[in-house]
């Protein structure tokens, strides 16, 4: 069966500093890859998607992601973190077919000043 | 666009009782999943319906149903309610790309 490894339950960074969120799948043909984001007590927001071409993408909130699939990796980064950027990052993976979308444990994002 | 609406945002229930959760999706979408959401288990897919056909389903014992109407709105109905039952419910509505956009939840309480 897929899965997605967030290896980070807890992350803190710097307002201002650069933040980088690992995401590892598991399945064997290109997945369909997504992070959300979720504020507390709030639905999930998308943030990006991964289908097909260009291994860069661009999100909102200026996030971006790369697809790596020597590494099976799809990580998160944002080159300066803004203190409304703490919050709960869910990277996802969609299973070829159906709406089956397997998520990841999260990771809390926390931002100091 | 209106986004994913459910109903209620909040609701308390009894151990025993029974509760059924409403999902408006994005107009025009016909699928729309739903999920669970607790701090211990997070994030877990229950069902999702397309054009009134439960096409996928979760591991979740058959207390937890759900159904799609004409009009792609959907609910999910849990009987027999237990404490585990507590948690976040979120609906999810998917057009053409795959996407799925999530609405703000409904946050059950079984007491």
């Amino acid at each position: 069966a897929q899965s997605v490894t967030q290896p980070d339950i807890h992350i803190t960074v710097s307002e201002g500093a650069s933040l980088e969120l690992r995401c590892n799948y598991s399945y064997g043909a290109t997945p369909y890859l997504f992070w959300y984001v979720q504020s507390p007590g709030q639905g999930l927001q998308l943030l990006l998607k991964y289908f097909s071409g260009d291994t860069l993408v661009q999100g909102i909130k200026g996030f971006e992601a790369e697809f790596k699939r020597s590494q099976s990796s799809f990580n998160l980064r944002k080159p300066s973190v803004h203190w409304s950027d703490a919050a709960e990052y869910f990277c996802a993976h969609l299973s070829g077919g159906y709406q089956k979308v397997t998520f990841g444990t999260g990771t809390k994002l926390q931002v100091i000043p | 666009k209106a986004g994913v609406t459910q109903t209620p945002r909040y609701l308390i229930k009894t151990r025993g009782q029974q509760v059924t959760l409403s999902c408006s999706p994005i107009s025009g979408h016909r699928s729309v999943s739903w999920y669970q959401q607790t701090p211990g288990q997070g994030l877990q897919f229950l069902f999702e319906y397309f054009s009134e056909t439960q096409r996928n389903k979760g591991n979740f014992p058959g207390r937890f149903s759900g159904r799609q109407f004409s009009n792609s709105r959907s609910e999910m109905n849990v009987s027999t309610l237990e404490l585990g039952d507590s948690a976040l419910y979120l609906c999810a509505s998917s057009g053409e790309l795959n996407e799925q956009f999530f609405g703000p939840g409904t946050r059950l309480t079984v007491l």
